[in-house]
């Protein structure tokens, strides 16, 4: 079945250490997101591509960064976490962005832990 | 730029009756739609309902419907014959326009009794 698969599914890191979360697509969508989720709280959009131009959201601090090589591809990049960094972290795709009800198809999230 | 409200942060409703989540929003933009998205325990978000802002009928998928009231600013979900499957947290997302983002709400959590 085609899908959004993240990998891996909790993901442990040490404070100040560079993570990479990493997310994949079968469904050969133009649009990647990436949102965090703390606990008991509203997703937040970090970022987003669409095919290769990417559009960063003015309030995501500059120590997350993300890379999409190709289509079925993307990464984000924690450089520096910290412990408020701890949260979920969702992979979302969608087939385009110029129609108001493009329904948005979600991978399982990397549940990510700063020690 | 949209905002929106779900004040109700936890409901419970007995196996097979009805619940009533509701939403509140707010945008400038005349041209929005509205989406219910619901995120399991085992937190794949998955779409539930969407809905046009221009269209006047309340969308149904199955037992999910919506009570869309535009001039209130008001998109209510509706479970109908509710499921132990239905437990979860569900988001009210509005989106004003193309090229928007999506702006989910804090999320209601939904506990079925059995």
């Amino acid at each position: 079945d085609a899908m959004v698969i993240q990998n891996p599914r909790y993901q442990v890191t040490q404070f100040g250490k560079p993570v990479t979360l990493s997310c994949s697509q079968t469904l050969n969508h133009n649009v990647m997101y990436w949102y965090q989720q703390k606990s008991s709280q509203a997703p937040k959009l970090l970022f987003h591509y669409y095919d290769k131009d990417f559009n960063n959201e003015a309030d995501t601090p500059d120590n997350f960064q993300s890379r999409r090589p190709n289509t079925s591809f993307c990464f984000l990049d924690i450089r520096s976490p910290g412990l408020g960094d701890a949260a979920m972290y969702l992979c979302a795709t969608s087939r385009g962005r110029v129609a108001g009800d493009e329904k948005l198809f979600f991978g399982s999230g990397t549940q990510l832990s700063v020690l | 730029a949209q905002t929106v409200t779900q004040s109700q942060p936890e409901m419970s409703v007995q196996e097979a009756e009805t619940v009533t989540l509701s939403c509140t929003y707010d945008t400038s933009e005349s041209d929005y739609y509205l989406f219910w998205y619901k995120q399991p325990p085992s937190r794949q978000m998955i779409l539930v309902i969407r809905q046009e802002a221009y269209k006047q009928q309340n969308a149904t998928e199955n037992r999910f419907s919506v009570n869309f009231q535009k001039a209130a600013k008001s998109f209510s979900l509706k479970i109908s014959d509710s499921q132990l499957g239905d437990a979860a947290m569900y988001f009210c997302a509005p989106r004003a326009g193309a090229n928007s983002k999506l702006t989910f709400g804090k999320g209601i959590t939904l506990s079925v009794r059995p």
